[in-house]
């Protein structure tokens, strides 16, 4: 079974702390993405990933940053936590020459 | 750029009741159209998807034809279940870096 793992489902963290979340895919994808989910707007594309240590901007990038090491890992970092980065965050990947994105289950953090 | 459009809901139907939810789009060129499915408490799975024009995606009893004259790729089906319940994505791709633009999605409550 093709699988994309977030590293946690539940977050509560507190304003100004640095956040990590994680992702790993273990379909050998080039593609991986990072969205945030929130009532009302659908899927938002923060950033995107099309090889190792290759990034992209999405539509909502700011206060966000991300790394790609290796191939099957894509973490998305809160520099500094706020409030309004409360939200579900959806972890994807897909292949280059595919169309089908494979998400993961999601995180919903928490910023207090 | 690219955009999809589809309504917000609740859709609230009866079991065995016959199910349409819109899609339109704006995109250039010949993008794939897709149909994502998200459970409660779980990521997205893809439905159905169509890559080009007259194509009809299917699966699970749910139905999707690609349409360029009226730029729409409408989801059906015939009789839902209860456990149709779920909030209803259509997406596009328009290629490149396969940076998928979602709808906001529609969210059904089929009722017993």
């Amino acid at each position: 079974d093709v699988k994309v793992t977030q590293s946690s489902r539940y977050l509560v963290k507190r304003t100004g702390e640095k956040v990590f979340l994680e992702c790993v895919q273990d379909m050998d994808h080039e593609n991986m993405f990072w969205y945030r989910q929130d009532p009302g707007l659908g899927l938002r594309l923060i950033y995107f990933s099309y090889d190792v240590k290759m990034k992209e901007k999405g539509d909502i990038p700011e206060g966000y940053s991300v790394s790609r090491e290796k191939k099957e890992r894509f973490s998305l970092i809160l520099e500094s936590a706020s409030t309004n980065q409360t939200s579900m965050y959806l972890c994807a990947s897909s292949h280059v020459r595919e169309h089908e994105a494979f998400f993961g289950q999601g995180t919903r953090l928490t910023v207090v | 750029g690219d955009s999809v459009t589809q309504m917000e809901g609740p859709v609230t139907l009866s079991e065995e009741a016959f199910l349409t939810i819109n899609c339109t789009y704006t995109a250039t060129g010949y993008p794939s159209l897709f149909w994502y499915v998200q459970y409660p408490g779980e990521g997205l799975q893809l439905l159905l998807k169509a890559t080009k024009a007259d194509d009809k995606g299917s699966n699970k009893g749910f139905e999707a034809t690609y349409r360029k004259e009226t730029t729409s790729f409408h989801l059906e089906k015939g009789s839902v279940q209860v456990s149709d319940s779920a909030v209803y994505f259509c997406a596009l791709d328009s290629g490149g870096y396969q940076k998928v633009t979602f709808g906001i999605g529609t969210k059904l409550q089929v009722i017993p």
